[in-house]
């Protein structure tokens, strides 16, 4: 059974740079959409954004001008960038395997807190 | 952006009731729907794929219908640990979107 574990920087300056990963044990890459989704907390799922082991991608419009999702094959893992990251990116960020279709596997969660 | 909207936004019921969370898209997106439980301090835990197939391991008291617009999530005979937020969420189209969540408290 296929298990995701993330790992990131939990707390951040204003402006600096998000940086989240995900390493897929138990199984690979291939064949599915890879996807991130953040929760603010006491709010509700935003989907960030999709990979696949190509590295195409799918990015939410409304954060597309600040996200970077890429993949490491040779690890079997994928990784999350947002740049430029303010209070409102306060959130738990949790990796997901599946895009379109369902998001059947997820990673733990990561808290990352923006704060001066 | 196709947006999810799920009645009520929260609800109160007892151990054994029957309870219907409805979730309207804003445009069709056929069958394209999923609903996940989540409780506090995890990740989603996905219940029902494609409107109203139930994904493996889940009990059988969980169901979902419907296609077009108008969805269902019905949990036959409550149990305690079925008191949480339930998203559904659609994979019709990017981006990807959910409902704003319905939770489910004990009365």
């Amino acid at each position: 059974q296929v298990q995701l574990q993330q790992w990131g920087a939990g707390l951040l300056k204003p402006s600096e740079t998000l940086s989240v990963n995900c390493v897929v044990n138990g199984g690979s890459l291939s064949y599915y959409y890879w996807s991130w989704v953040r929760q603010p907390p006491g709010k509700g799922l935003e989907w960030i954004g999709e990979i696949n082991h190509s590295g195409d991608t799918n990015y939410n419009p409304s954060l597309k001008s600040r996200v970077t999702i890429s993949v490491d094959t040779s690890k079997n893992q994928f990784s999350l960038k947002l740049s430029s990251v303010t209070a409102a990116d306060t959130a738990v960020y949790y990796c997901a395997r599946g895009g379109g279709y369902k998001f059947d596997s997820w990673g733990q969660g990561t808290l990352v807190t923006v704060s001066s | 952006d196709i947006q999810m909207t799920q009645s009520p936004s929260s609800l109160s019921a007892s151990v054994g009731d029957r309870v219907t969370i409805t979730c309207r898209a804003s445009q069709s997106i056929s069958r394209y729907l999923n609903w996940y439980q989540q409780k506090p301090g995890k990740a989603p835990n996905l219940l029902i794929y494609a409107a109203s197939s139930l994904q493996s391991g889940v009990p059988s008291r969980f169901s979902g219908s419907g296609s077009g617009t108008d969805f269902t999530l019905t949990i036959s005979s409550l149990q305690p640990e079925d008191f949480a937020t339930y998203y559904c969420q659609q994979s019709y189209s990017t981006p990807r979107t959910f409902g704003q969540g319905t939770k489910l408290e004990i009365k």
